[in-house]
């Protein structure tokens, strides 16, 4: 049974630009959250989605948008990238209150 | 706003050495609560959580925390470290309102290192 996957692993963009990241959750789960990790500190909650709609949010401004597909699987856009965008962006997939964590897609803006 | 606080940042421990790491989180209400693991180069693990019941639970690799509900803390234990314990530890909570999955919110974690 293959765990929660991420990609790409890796991404290189620039200011301004924006990019797309994609999860595929653990066969079961129905529940997709994002979240940000920057170096040296713990993640941090984007949003949540269920049942193709976003449940929660928060606070991340309005230029990280989500979807969720028919089979549970997820991307993350962020448009107008800026510096502070660069960071460890982590999926991760749930039934119930456990979420199990994808290896992430590390950003880097430059 | 809840926030989960750990006030250890950086431990180095020998082997064999007890290890205690502390964790505190601020919201009075019903809590569910978590230990995860990120060793170098892998992505978070669960260690062991807590949802209701017995304040002492034990999960994988000799883990344990205990819950105390009067002092809003989940500190982690282990009776004896091993090298391959070295890793990134991280504390999080869940408030229970929705009774479904909800978001994690997490501490800024412990890194620990485990010298031979």
């Amino acid at each position: 049974d293959a765990g929660v996957t991420q990609s790409p692993t890796h991404l290189i963009k620039t200011r301004g630009q924006q990019v797309t990241l994609r999860c595929s959750p653990k066969s079961g789960h129905d529940t997709v959250s994002w979240y940000q990790q920057a170096l040296g500190q713990g993640p941090q909650f984007i949003f949540q989605y269920y049942e193709e709609e976003e449940r929660q949010r928060g606070n991340f401004p309005d230029r990280f948008s989500g979807h969720q597909f028919p089979n549970y699987s997820s991307e993350l856009n962020v448009n107008a990238l800026l510096l502070g965008d660069s960071a460890l962006y982590l999926c991760a997939s749930s039934k119930l209150h456990e979420q199990f964590f994808g290896p992430g897609t590390r950003l880097t803006v430059l | 706003a809840q926030s989960v606080s750990q006030h250890n940042h950086h431990v180095i421990l020998s082997e064999a050495a007890s290890l205690e790491l502390g964790c505190n989180y601020s919201y009075g209400g019903t809590v569910n609560l978590f230990w995860y693991v990120q060793y170098p180069g892998q992505h978070l693990q669960l260690l062991l959580k807590y949802f209701s019941g017995d304040p002492l639970v034990k999960g994988i690799k000799g883990f344990e925390a205990e819950f105390i509900k009067s002092k809003f803390s989940f500190n982690l234990r282990k009776p004896s470290v091993q090298w391959s314990d070295t890793a990134e530890y991280f504390c999080a909570v869940i408030i229970d309102y929705t009774g479904t999955a909800s978001k994690l919110t997490f501490g800024t974690g412990t890194r620990l290192q485990v010298t031979l």
